[in-house]
């Protein structure tokens, strides 16, 4: 069975700091792993996804995110966030083969205090 | 711009009515799924149609949803009695079979069950 797990509901940052969102999955086989944004009353827009090759994966507007096998982890990160990242965002899984049906993991509400 | 549309935008219905809601699909995209989300929180799977084929649901669907894709162009989710529980954000998205292209999702009609 697969899982997604994002351990901080809620996190609040100053605009121009750092920020990393926590994403941890189980699952026993190759998968993609991917994050999405959700602004409030919106549907998902992609940001970036990894399969494989080079862990750190770069995404849109300055989102990365890096892929850890030893720690099952795919964690997104923002050198230096804006008001406008303020959203909820989802890391989800699915398997390599097949379809892109997604696990989503319970979404963390990022907050960018002017 | 590619785009996952979906209508109508609100809907509001009585406990015991019926339920519908419309998606189309990114042009050549064969694959599409819809989820449901309560209260922003993490996505819920609901049905995947590969092809206008359904390939997967979860029981829910089987027992109280009707969903086709009557072409590759539009694909319908109706709920046949309405209960407040269904009160909910129904996103579509789509994707080509197989390949690295991540879904596009829809803005989502939201339900509202009274």
């Amino acid at each position: 069975t697969q899982t997604v797990s994002q351990s901080d509901a809620h996190v609040t940052v100053f605009e121009g700091d750092s920020v990393e969102l926590r994403c941890n999955y189980s699952y026993g086989g190759s998968i993609y792993l991917s994050w999405y944004i959700q602004h409030h009353g919106h549907g998902l827009q992609f940001l970036l996804k990894y399969y494989s090759g080079n862990p750190v994966v770069q995404g849109v507007n300055g989102f990365e995110a890096e892929f850890s096998k030893s720690d099952s982890s795919f964690h997104l990160r923002k050198a230096s966030v804006h008001w406008s990242d303020s959203a909820v965002y989802f890391c989800a899984v699915s398997r390599s083969s097949g379809s892109w049906q997604l696990i989503f993991g319970s979404g963390t509400q990022l907050t960018v205090m002017p | 711009d590619a785009a996952v549309t979906q209508k109508p935008r609100y809907l509001i219905k009585m406990k015991g009515q019926e339920a519908e809601m419309k998606c189309i699909p990114e042009k050549g995209h064969t694959a599409v799924f819809w989820y449901q989300q309560k209260q922003s929180k993490e996505l819920k799977f609901l049905i995947y149609f590969q092809n206008q084929q359904p390939l997967d649901q979860i029981d829910m669907v089987k027992e109280r949803f009707s969903a086709v894709c009557p072409s590759s162009s539009l694909c319908s989710l109706g709920i046949r009695t309405c209960e407040a529980e269904d009160s909910a954000l129904y996103l579509c998205s789509s994707s080509p079979r197989g390949g690295n292209q991540a879904p596009l999702f829809g803005e989502g009609t939201r339900l509202s069950v009274l």
